[in-house]
């Protein structure tokens, strides 16, 4: 069965660094995966998704992850935190046609 | 309304009591689900619904937890004689059903559940 590990419950950068969420996934079949973001007291959005092709995957507010298939990795980035990136962050796999299974999240915190 | 909305955004509660709370997807959104996020354990699958049919309901932890769908529409997820580790924040998230629209779940903000 698809799962997915983050590793990191807690992630704290300065204002302006790098931002670097750790995700590796588990499947028998190509993967499908995803990372949501969830704002204090907001449900989650969708900040980007890998269904085929390209490996490198820009999504939303400046982040990218990459799929790399020899580590079993979807690692997520920013190349300069903002205050405003201050959430906490979920990866996510494909199960079936309607389900998704989540990872147990990464809380960002952001240091002026 | 524009997006998917749940009632109350908080509950306490007694242990033993039972508790409803409601969601209410976006207009048009056949596919609905329940979730449960408790701290550290990330989004635990609760139940899908297919329009008023639930074909997964595999995540319900215990028959204390029920959940249904009227008109294709709003759904009530109850939770009977609750217990103290029925504290969490329960999510409702809907999507169109349309195939190839698995990701573009969209959630509600929750509703947080604490049990005394």
């Amino acid at each position: 069965a698809q799962s997915v590990t983050q590793l990191g419950s807690h992630v704290s950068v300065s204002e302006g660094a790098l931002v670097l969420l750790r995700c590796n996934y588990s499947s028998s079949v190509p993967p499908y995966l995803f990372w949501y973001v969830q704002y204090p007291n907001q449900g989650l959005q969708l900040l980007l998704k890998y269904t085929t092709g390209a490996t490198l995957v820009k999504g939303i507010n400046g982040f990218e992850a990459e799929f790399k298939k020899s580590e079993t990795s979807f690692h997520l980035t920013k190349p300069s935190a903002h205050m405003s990136d201050a959430a906490e962050y979920f990866c996510a796999v494909r199960l079936n046609d309607y389900k998704l299974s989540f990872g147990a999240g990464t809380t960002v915190t952001v240091r002026a | 309304g524009a997006g998917v909305s749940q009632s109350p955004s908080n509950k306490v509660t007694e242990k033993g009591k039972d508790v409803e709370l409601r969601c209410d997807p976006i207009s048009g959104h056949t596919a609905l689900y329940w979730y449960r996020q408790s701290l550290g354990q990330g989004l635990e699958f609760l139940i899908y619904f297919q329009g008023n049919s639930a074909p997964d309901k595999s995540g319900l932890p215990s028959d204390r937890f029920s959940a249904e769908r009227t008109g294709g529409s709003v759904s009530t997820l109850t939770i009977q004689r609750t217990q103290q580790e029925d504290s969490a924040v329960y999510l409702c998230a809907s999507r169109s059903g349309l195939a190839g629209t698995l990701d573009e779940q969209y959630f509600g903000p929750g509703t947080r559940l604490t049990v005394t």
